[in-house]
Order: structure tokens, then C-alpha cells, then sequence
């Protein structure tokens, strides 16, 4: 049991709609990042957020933006959603620095048709 | 850049057989190196990891070495069971705040 919850666990969406993901980081950590992992694939580096900040960006548009909030909780949101956005979007905290170990939640499985 | 390239599967190998996964990478500096677990239906799960060159990671039986000569981390166990099941990716770390990056991952199937 890591801690890192993600809501919710399946969500299917419609081309051109917006989506919004959320995430609870575990106890104690103040760096969440997200991951895209398409099917067959290994997770896709989307952004990290520390202290309330980007704190890191992978290769995706703008139109992937997330928040985090004081609580390390955070979101993400997607806008405009492509069909192949459809991924499992995995959540992961941690404590910035340079060995540390990322914990991940279970993900969310979204589909967009 | 920084990548990791990863054996391809699927694998599949009898219960109490032994287990390679290679993995090699690439990176600008100094990274440490991870294999996670993804069970199906679920998020990953650290199995181990290793921090600088020559260290061994090991966890429930697996082991990996960093080898920063051969730039490889290959996973190893010795007797592999159903339980063992599963994805494997191999992943650097510790370059660019927590940015990781993953390898494709090697599905593993043991039977009975």
C-alpha cells in the first residue's frame, strides 16, 4: 500500500472533450509527478510539480496543464482531448531529490472515442 | 539524452527457472537506476534499485547490478514463480529532479 490514490479509476470521453484527473500523494511527500503510459508502452514523462510549481516538463502540449494543490494533492487536465490521449495516466510522489523512489498509484484508465 | 532500452518479451519460463531481463542505458550524468513491477490492473511498484556503480539492488529474490562500464542493469532471479507474473521496466533516474525514464517493459509469464 503506497498511499498515492487516483481518481477516478476508468473514465471514457468524448474527442474534443476536457478531462480532469486527480491525485493524493502519499504522506509526507511534496513532489508529484505524471506519467502517460500508452498500451504495451512504458509511462511517458508528462510533468512534475514541487511546492505548488512546474518543477518539469516532458514532451506534450499545452493543452496538458495540472496543478498542484498545499496539501500535495494535484490534477491534471487535459483539453481537447485526441483519441490518442487514450492511456492509463499514472500518478506518482515523492521527495525531491536525487536517489529517491517515485510511488505510484494505481492509475487512470481513460478512453476517448 | 537519457533512455532505456529494454529486452523485449513476452517471456515465458517454467516455475523455479532462472530469470534475465536485460536492461542498457543512456544518460548525460550520473543517474540511478530502477526496475519496477506492474501487476496487471495495477500502478507500478518499486522491485528495487541502485544508486551508483557497482551497487546490487535485491528484493523478493531479484537482484540487479549497476554496471556503469556496460551501462547495464540487468534483473536476475534465481528460481522464478507463478506469483512472479507480471511487467517489468527498467528506469533511470535522479538526472532532472524525480524525472523518470522507463523502458518499454518485458512481460513475464511463469506456468506451473
Amino acid at each position: 500500500e503506497t498511499g498515492v490514490t487516483q481518481s477516478p479509476t476508468h473514465l471514457i470521453k468524448t474527442r474534443g472533450q476536457q478531462v480532469t484527473l486527480r491525485c493524493s500523494s502519499q504522506s509526507g511527500h511534496n513532489t508529484v509527478s505524471w506519467y502517460q503510459q500508452a498500451l504495451g508502452q512504458g509511462p511517458q514523462f508528462i510533468f512534475q510539480y514541487y511546492r505548488e510549481e512546474e518543477n518539469g516538463r516532458g514532451n506534450f502540449p499545452p493543452r496538458f496543464s495540472g496543478l498542484q494543490f498545499p496539501n500535495y494533492s494535484s490534477e491534471l487536465n487535459v483539453n481537447a482531448l485526441e483519441l490518442d490521449d487514450s492511456a492509463l495516466y499514472l500518478c506518482a510522489s515523492s521527495l525531491l531529490g536525487k536517489n529517491t523512489e517515485a510511488f505510484f498509484g494505481q492509475g487512470t484508465r481513460l478512453t476517448v472515442v | 539524452g537519457n533512455s532505456v532500452t529494454q529486452m523485449e518479451g513476452p517471456v515465458t519460463l517454467s516455475e523455479e527457472a532462472f530469470l534475465t531481463i536485460n536492461c542498457t542505458y543512456t544518460a548525460t550524468g550520473y543517474p540511478s537506476l530502477f526496475w519496477y513491477v506492474q501487476y496487471p490492473g495495477e500502478g507500478l511498484q518499486l522491485l528495487l534499485k541502485a544508486t551508483k556503480a557497482d551497487d546490487k539492488g535485491s528484493n523478493k529474490g531479484f537482484e540487479a547490478t549497476y554496471r556503469k562500464e556496460t551501462t547495464s542493469f540487468h534483473l536476475e532471479k534465481g528460481s522464478v514463480q507463478v506469483s512472479d507474473s507480471a511487467v517489468y521496466f527498467c528506469a533511470l533516474g535522479g538526472l532532472t529532479g524525480n524525472q523518470f525514464y522507463f523502458g518499454t517493459g518485458t512481460s513475464l509469464t511463469v506456468i506451473p
